[in-house]
């Protein structure tokens, strides 16, 4: 069936480079999106991403769909404390159902 | 208006009260979503509506009643819950375009709490 995995933990320095990975089963995915979710709140868009693109930058954000081995990755540049969320990824194919991963919690140190 | 309003933020309810969640938006979107998040969990899909009606039902138990009054408005009516549907309660909106995904902007949620 479908299904999206994600490691489940990130941490990092505060101005570093945070990367996270994502990887999908449902080839029928036509969108992946990158959603985040600060402590009791609801979730943001961040980004999203055709299936038939490689990359897509946006400021501090890139990502990278690697459609061959179904693995998507989001990259914040200069991460950031205002950066420490979860952070969930989830396919979407022609119909209104997210499939989504469990998240990644995301922690910066400063 | 690019956003999507809950209220209330909090509720605490007893197993025997009734009550509804309210969810607004003004961005022209035509179809509206309900999700239950339990604490670092996904969201679930609860409830979607079209135009105003219902078109996805995700087995929802019916002690949880969706309205959608209007292209506006969203309502979750809540009659004897039971304290496992404790959950951040989030609503969503999208649009309609035919034939293709509508990325889902999702409101703040109502945290509820059944005691």
């Amino acid at each position: 069936g479908e299904d999206v995995e994600q490691s489940l933990f990130l941490s990092v320095r505060e101005g570093d480079s945070s990367v996270i990975n994502c990887t999908y089963t449902d080839s029928s995915s036509t969108y992946l999106y990158w959603y985040k979710q600060e402590p009791g709140a609801g979730l943001q868009l961040l980004t999203y991403i055709f299936s038939n693109m490689d990359m897509k930058q946006d400021q501090r954000l890139t990502v990278l769909l690697n459609k061959k081995d179904k693995h998507l990755s989001l990259r914040i540049a200069d991460t950031q404390t205002g950066d420490s969320a979860i952070y969930f990824c989830a396919g979407a194919g022609n119909n209104r159902k997210l499939i989504w991963g469990l998240g990644t919690s995301l922690a910066v140190n400063p | 208006d690019t956003e999507v309003t809950q209220t209330p933020k909090h509720l605490v309810m007893g197993m025997t009260n009734k009550k509804s969640l309210k969810c607004e938006q003004h961005m022209g979107h035509r179809a509206m979503y309900w999700y239950k998040q339990k604490a670092k969990k996904p969201p679930e899909l609860m409830f979607v509506y079209s135009y105003e009606k219902l078109s996805i039902n995700e087995s929802v138990p019916s002690r949880f009643s969706p309205e959608c009054p209007n292209s506006s408005l969203l309502n979750l009516h809540l009659h004897a819950l039971q304290p496992e549907d404790s959950a951040l309660y989030l609503c969503a909106s999208s649009q309609e375009v035919a034939g293709t995904y509508n990325e889902q902007f999702f409101g703040p949620g109502t945290r509820l709490t059944v005691l």
